[in-house]
C-alpha cells in the first residue's frame, strides 16, 4: 500500500524558517495537502494541491514539491506555530487517502 | 460559517455498533464530498472513508472495510458513519471533514473544515 514518510520531529528557534519533508512515489501525479494540528484542537488545513494556501493562513506558510519529496515551509517562525503536521494524498491505486505519520513541531 | 457537529460517540463494547452523524451548515453540503477520519489521543490521523457529493461512490481504509458504512443525507445536510462489529482498536476520536467542491477547482480529497470530533471507545 501507499506510504507517506514524515520525520518525526523538526525543532527550529523563533524567527527562523523550518522545513518539513514529506516522501512518497510518484509524487508527480498526486496533489499534496498540509495540516496543522495544535494540541487538543482539530487539523486546519494550511496547504492544499502542492502550493496553495487556503485563505486565512499567513502567507509565512508555503508548499513545494519536487521528484519524491513535498515540503512544507514556515518562514519567520513563531512560538503559536508549534503543532503537529501531516501530509495527506489520494492514492488512486488503492482508492485510499492516505497520511503521512506527522511531524512534531519544536519551537525552541 | 463552515461548521461541522459530529455526534454518537461513546462507551460500547467489542462486537456492538454505533452510528456517528455530522451535521453541516453554512454551505452547499451536497457539492462536497465528506470524509470521516479518526485518531487516538497522541497518535497520528487516521482515515476511515470518504463519500462522493452525490452519494454515488464511497471508499473506506482496509482497517474498517466491511464493518463500517458512510452514508449521507443530502436533503438534511447530515453525514454518518454506522460502524458494527467495533473492536478495541477502533477507540479513537472521531472527525468528520468537508472535502472539496464536485463543481469547483482543486483537489477533491482535501479536507478543508473540520469538526470537533466525537469519542469512541470500545472496551469490555
Amino acid at each position: 500500500s501507499y506510504v507517506l514518510i514524515q520525520t518525526p520531529s523538526v525543532s527550529v528557534a523563533p524567527g527562523q524558517t523550518a522545513a518539513i519533508p514529506c516522501g512518497g512515489n510518484n509524487f508527480a501525479m498526486k496533489s499534496v495537502e498540509w495540516y496543522q494540528q495544535r494540541p487538543g484542537q482539530a487539523p486546519v488545513l494550511v496547504v492544499h494541491d502542492d502550493i496553495n494556501r487556503p485563505s486565512g493562513i499567513p502567507e509565512r506558510f508555503s508548499g513545494s514539491k519536487s521528484g519524491n519529496t513535498a515540503t512544507l515551509t514556515i518562514s519567520r517562525v513563531e512560538a503559536g506555530d508549534e503543532a503537529d503536521y501531516y501530509c495527506q494524498v489520494w492514492d488512486s491505486g488503492s482508492d485510499q487517502v492516505i497520511f503521512g505519520g506527522g511531524t512534531k513541531l519544536t519551537v525552541l | 460559517q463552515v461548521q461541522l457537529v459530529e455526534s454518537g460517540g461513546g462507551v460500547v463494547q467489542p462486537g456492538t455498533s454505533l452510528r456517528l452523524s455530522c451535521a453541516a451548515s453554512g454551505f452547499t453540503f451536497r457539492n462536497h464530498a465528506m470524509q470521516w477520519v479518526r485518531q487516538i489521543p497522541g497518535k497520528g490521523l487516521d482515515w476511515v472513508a470518504v463519500i462522493w457529493h452525490d452519494g454515488n461512490n464511497k471508499d473506506y481504509a482496509d482497517s474498517v472495510k466491511g464493518r463500517f458504512t458512510i452514508s449521507r443525507d443530502n436533503s438534511e445536510d447530515t453525514l454518518y458513519l454506522q460502524m458494527d462489529s467495533l473492536r478495541v482498536e477502533d477507540t479513537a476520536l472521531y472527525f468528520c471533514a468537508r472535502g472539496g467542491n464536485y463543481y469547483g477547482s482543486g483537489s477533491y480529497y482535501r479536507m478543508d473544515h473540520w469538526g470537533q470530533g466525537t469519542l469512541v471507545t470500545v472496551t469490555s
